[in-house]
């Protein structure tokens, strides 16, 4: 069974830094791209950031290049994404998901699914 | 940018309907198109992928087809269960990006 775990969410003030972690089981982690999705109180899903399976390729979304990165350690089966510079913009549930592919340069869907954790950037 | 353009925003249906719900993409997509259902507190669930593949477990009644840039998600015979919003998603090209959503309430 997939499981995806995520943590590291919490409360930040503006310009702070967070740093979320997915712990995952149940599948080959090397073998699939990984992806952070988020969705900001009462909104829609928002694509943030995604990863190949191996590490070597990464996306993010314009609203956050320059101030997320994504990460993966393939030996421990986490996923990551260190949050710089945060804004109150950035307030969300971020949702770490599993692609159904090992790269996400085309046909990039999102099949399972963690539970989220919350960030809040406010002072 | 692709945007992704869904319609309507909300509908209300009652158990045994037949809902469609449209998604349009601001270019071709090719058939590079993903549902996914959310209910109330849950994360996501992916429902359809490449316009019209049923993911494993979902079932028969819901169904996807289109190209290009318009697509549509139906389902037939509304079951209590089904009650949710819908999102749209295009895996064509980075930034992925999902639609505004679909909220299926019960009439």
């Amino acid at each position: 069974e997939v499981q995806l775990l995520e943590s590291g969410g919490g409360l930040v003030q503006p310009g702070g830094s967070l740093r979320l972690s997915c712990a995952a089981s149940g599948f080959t982690f090397s073998s699939y791209a990984m992806s952070w999705v988020r969705q900001a109180p009462g909104k829609g899903l928002e694509w943030v950031s995604a990863i190949s399976g191996s590490g070597g390729s990464t996306y993010s979304a314009d609203s956050v290049k320059g101030r997320f990165t994504i990460s993966r350690d393939n030996s421990k089966n986490i996923l990551y994404l260190q949050m710089n510079s945060l804004r109150a913009e950035d307030t969300a549930l971020y949702y770490c998901a599993k692609v159904k592919t090992r790269n996400c340069g085309g046909d990039c869907n999102f099949e399972y699914w963690g539970q989220g954790t919350l960030v809040t950037v406010s002072s | 940018d692709i945007q992704m353009t869904q319609s309507p925003s909300s509908l209300s249906a009652s158990v045994g309907d037949r809902v469609t719900i449209t998604c349009r993409a601001s270019q071709s997509i090719s058939t590079y198109l993903n549902w996914y259902q959310q209910k109330p507190g849950k994360a996501p669930k992916l429902l359809i992928y490449v316009t019209s593949r049923l993911q494993s477990g979902v079932p028969s009644r819901f169904s996807g087809s289109g190209s290009g840039t318009d697509f549509t998600l139906t389902i037939t015979s509304l079951q209590p269960e089904d009650f949710a919003t819908y999102y749209c998603q295009q895996s064509y090209s980075t930034p992925l990006t999902f639609g505004g959503g679909t909220k299926v309430e019960i009439k």
